[in-house]
């Protein structure tokens, strides 16, 4: 099945220690998406691709970086994670333009020691 | 901020019962999208309703707009245990964005 693929479902990462995420797709969706999601909180998005253009939401810290090398996959790079990094990190896809569903994967779970 | 509000915050019926939750959201869209997400997991989306339309149907579900009040309700009929989950509002008002609301959290009791 056509999916949105994330690893790993749980990381843990020390304080000020680099860590990178992963997501896959199988859509062949031209934009993606990362979505940070603290605690009974609303997905915030980080920043999106849409195919190679990159797209940083005014209010991300500096800390987080992505990389886009192809179509199928996407990183979230955090240079320092800090203890308020800890939350879960959302990779969507969607086919582009507007009034496009997103399609989500399951999540990474990250905790920072 | 862009958020919108969603109400209730959270929401505790029995089974068989009906659910509402509503969202306000706060810039013109193009469309407004519902979705759930169960507890540690990805969002799934159940329904799109565009800025043209005033009421749609997917099987349990029942989503209306209002742009004029810029306001959107999401009814779940006959409420199954399965159905616990947060519902989320999403407005996409252009640039491939999505702007979500707080989310309800439905609690469905067997």
């Amino acid at each position: 099945d056509a999916m949105v693929i994330q690893n790993p479902r749980y990381q843990v990462t020390q304080f000020g220690k680099p860590v990178t995420l992963s997501c896959s797709q199988t859509l062949n969706h031209n934009v993606m998406y990362w979505y940070q999601q603290k605690s009974s909180q609303a997905p915030k998005l980080l920043f999106h691709y849409y195919d190679k253009d990159f797209n940083n939401e005014a209010d991300t810290p500096d800390n987080f970086q992505s990389r886009r090398p192809n179509t199928s996959f996407c990183f979230l790079d955090i240079r320092s994670p800090g203890l308020g990094d800890a939350a879960m990190y959302l990779c969507a896809t969607s086919i582009g333009g507007n009034q496009e569903t997103q399609y989500f994967g399951p999540g990474t779970r990250l905790l920072v020691l | 901020s862009q958020q919108g509000e969603e109400d209730p915050q959270a929401l505790s019926i029995q089974e068989g019962e009906n659910a509402t939750m509503n969202c306000s959201y706060k810039t013109s869209i193009n469309n407004l999208q519902w979705y759930r997400q169960n507890s540690g997991r990805g969002l799934v989306h159940l329904i799109l309703i565009r800025s043209n339309e005033r009421e749609k149907h997917s099987g349990r579900l029942r989503v209306t707009l209002d742009t004029s009040k810029k306001s959107s309700s999401l009814l779940i009929t006959a409420s199954r245990a399965a159905d616990t989950a947060s519902y989320f509002c999403a407005s996409e008002g252009g640039s491939e964005k999505l702007v979500f609301g707080k989310g309800t959290k439905l609690t469905v009791n067997p």
